[in-house]
């Protein structure tokens, strides 16, 4: 079955350190977007990337960096300059014929 | 700019009760419009969506919602409350222009508690 993969589910950072978060998906589909939510926020986007080797800045992108390096894959870098990274991730695609988006299951990320 | 409003971010009904979810947006042309439900520390699902056709839609798990473009609105409704409806749910809008990027905006999200 086509989807999006996001890993790792679980991820514990320490202060100080960058993290980086896998999105990969089989859906062929061009765009991609990271999205962070907390709690009573919704859904905010960070970064969106509409074709290989191109990417744009969201509502939230300080703190973050992203790479669009194959079609499939679209990782999500949480540096050290995030003051407040813990959060559920979010990675999405989008089939433009339909505007059907599909979404990853997620990665918690939290800061110990 | 777009933006997307729920009123209550939280709804408590009885088992078999009428659910009422309310959304209101706010977009510079006719956008797309979408409810998503999640469970905890899951993904989003798709329950509908408004793209231009019929502006009464129904979704998976007998969920619908109306568009009234005079009211900037898309309330989600389901007739009957069941105890798998609890979970939270996202109202969402996107724009219609590819090189704008079809970004998703959503809402603040209401969670539904369902008593037995």
């Amino acid at each position: 079955d086509g989807g999006i993969t996001q890993s790792p589910k679980y991820l514990f950072r320490k202060e100080g350190q960058n993290v980086t978060l896998s999105c990969e998906q089989n859906l062929n589909h061009d765009a991609m977007y990271w999205y962070r939510q907390d709690p009573g926020q919704g859904l905010r986007l960070i970064y969106y990337s509409q074709i290989v080797n191109d990417f744009q800045k969201g509502d939230i992108a300080e703190g973050y960096s992203v790479s669009r390096e194959k079609k499939e894959s679209f990782p999500l870098t949480v540096t050290s300059a995030q003051k407040n990274p813990t959060a559920f991730y979010l990675c999405a695609t989008v089939d433009r014929t339909n505007y059907g988006y599909t979404f990853g299951s997620g990665t918690r990320l939290t800061v110990v | 700019a777009q933006s997307v409003t729920q009123l209550g971010s939280h709804v408590s009904v009885s088992e078999g009760a009428l659910v009422l979810l309310r959304c209101n947006y706010s977009s510079s042309v006719p956008p797309y419009l979408f409810w998503y439900v999640q469970y905890p520390n899951q993904g989003l699902q798709l329950l509908l969506k408004y793209t231009s056709a019929a502006t009464l839609v129904k979704g998976i798990n007998g969920f619908e919602a109306e568009f009234k473009k005079s009211e900037t609105s898309f309330h989600l409704t389901k007739p009957s409350a069941h105890m798998s409806d609890a979970a939270e749910y996202f109202c969402a809008v996107s724009g219609r222009i590819k090189a704008a990027g079809n970004k998703l905006t959503f809402g603040g999200g209401t969670r539904v508690l369902v008593k037995p």
